[in-house]
């Protein structure tokens, strides 16, 4: 499984957008990104996934370069209910039920 | 979408009991599940795989006898703490894929905050 990294913690304004960048040097050809959402005494909740370039759903988008060894996750417009932890996994998807290992995350902030 | 549930959500129990944590999945089937426990402000650590019908998998580090898996059945996994301690205190959530779902995506449970006193 590749490893990821993030920062650890993010500060933004509401209605600020916010870019969350995880780097994954080692990610394997089959292997997908993707991001969870946790909110305290909560499970994680999936928020988006991707293999290349941009994928945009109602919620965020995520932005990968053509080496894939990085990942932006954007959230448009934060408000304070976006104050969350958010995880970057990467994985393969193509079949199997592959374990699911979680780094460490990074907390965001909203400020009012 | 894919629905896990978890239950209980919040658990407190006598030093030297038990305590059983189910998890379903509501609308889909799933033969494998995982189990997690998260220490405060920390990351959630993997701590065993339940297969359907086998013994589970565990992680380096989790005693598989504190910790009993069960997962009988399609949609039902259970951790079962076994003479808990105060150490134990955790929070414990499951997950599973849905297989053939679009995002491929794991669904997690709401969790189960465990406290031993």
């Amino acid at each position: 499984l590749a490893k990821t990294t993030q920062p650890i913690s993010m500060d933004s304004y509401e209605g600020q957008e916010v870019n969350i960048t995880c780097s994954h040097n080692n990610i394997a050809t089959n292997d997908y990104i993707t991001w969870y959402q946790q909110f305290p005494s909560q499970g994680p909740r999936f928020i988006i996934q991707g293999y290349k370039t941009k994928v945009t759903n109602e919620v965020a988008s995520l932005f990968i370069p053509a080496d894939r060894k990085s990942s932006t996750l954007s959230l448009p417009r934060v408000s304070l209910s976006d104050t969350a932890v958010y995880y970057c996994l990467v994985g393969d998807r193509s079949g199997g039920y592959q374990k699911v290992t979680f780094g460490i995350g990074t907390k965001l902030q909203v400020i009012p | 979408g894919a629905v896990v549930s978890q239950h209980p959500s919040r658990v407190i129990c006598k030093s030297g009991t038990s305590v059983k944590i189910e998890c379903r999945s509501l609308d889909f089937q799933a033969t494998t599940m995982f189990w997690y426990r998260q220490f405060p402000k920390k990351s959630l650590m993997l701590m065993a795989t339940s297969n359907e019908g086998s013994k589970a998998t565990y992680e380096q580090g989790v005693e598989k006898d504190k910790f009993l898996i069960n997962h009988a059945s399609l949609t039902l996994s259970t951790l079962t703490v076994t003479s808990a301690h105060p150490e134990d205190s955790s929070f414990y959530i499951c997950s599973a894929r849905e297989q053939g779902a679009v995002n491929y995506g794991y669904t997690f449970g709401s969790g189960t905050r465990l406290t031993v006193v």
